[in-house]
């Protein structure tokens, strides 16, 4: 069936470093959603891409769609404590059905 | 508005009760659905309805049942809980009657179960 390859699993980074979550589709999406789950907390909706090649930005946050719609990436750039959680994307198929992620946890190093 | 309502927050089970998570939107949503998070694994969906008197399988629904009676209501049935059914449980809904191209997914803030 089809599916999302998230990786990393988990991202360690010290406090101002950057940090990359990458997607990978076996097929190509209709569009992809991107969520953050805080830890304890519930996935809330980040943003969604629909067009090929598509940039988003949301402040320090970078949202690419691959321009065979089959890829994307969330870039955060010099991290805050208000950062971590998890990241989830999730790609719709042409049925309009979600596939998810697995998610990268994104942690700070004291 | 309160959004998506699911209770109980917590539970505990032994193996081959049942019970029923409740899950209740008051945003006139069409579409909810009941996903399962397991460490790793990410979001897996379990069952979900696109309206009221309809429902229908998402990846994972063997042990769990459901039914819609009303817009606001997605009760989710364990009927002989197993220790492989300990998970943490999200319902969700969104506005259109099917999952549409342009809809985010609203979230509850989710139920911990655990099945002993």
């Amino acid at each position: 069936g089809q599916q999302v390859m998230q990786i990393p699993q988990y991202q360690h980074v010290q406090e101002g470093e950057d940090f990359t979550t990458y997607c990978n589709s076996s097929t190509t999406l209709s569009n992809i959603q991107w969520y953050k789950q805080r830890p304890g907390g519930h996935p809330v909706f980040l943003i969604q891409l629909v067009k090929s090649g598509e940039v988003k930005k949301q402040k320090r946050l970078t949202f690419q769609f691959g321009e065979a719609k089959k890829n994307s990436s969330l870039h955060i750039t010099a991290t805050q404590t208000t950062d971590v959680g998890t990241y989830f994307c999730a790609g719709r198929d042409s049925n309009y059905q979600l596939i998810w992620g697995a998610g990268t946890k994104l942690i700070i190093k004291p | 508005n309160a959004g998506v309502t699911q209770t109980p927050k917590f539970q505990v089970l032994k193996t081959g009760q049942s019970m029923t998570l409740q899950c209740a939107q008051d945003m006139n949503h069409e579409y909810m659905s009941w996903y399962r998070q397991d460490p790793g694994m990410g979001l897996r969906l379990i069952h979900y309805s696109v309206g009221a008197g309809i429902t229908d399988q998402g990846e994972v629904p063997n042990g769990y049942n459901v039914s819609r009676s009303t817009t606001e209501d997605f009760p989710l049935r364990l009927l002989s809980a197993a220790p492989s059914q300990t998970s943490v449980y999200f319902c969700a809904s969104n506005p259109g009657r099917v999952p549409a191209a342009n809809e985010k997914l609203f979230f509850g803030s989710g139920t911990q179960l655990s099945v002993l």
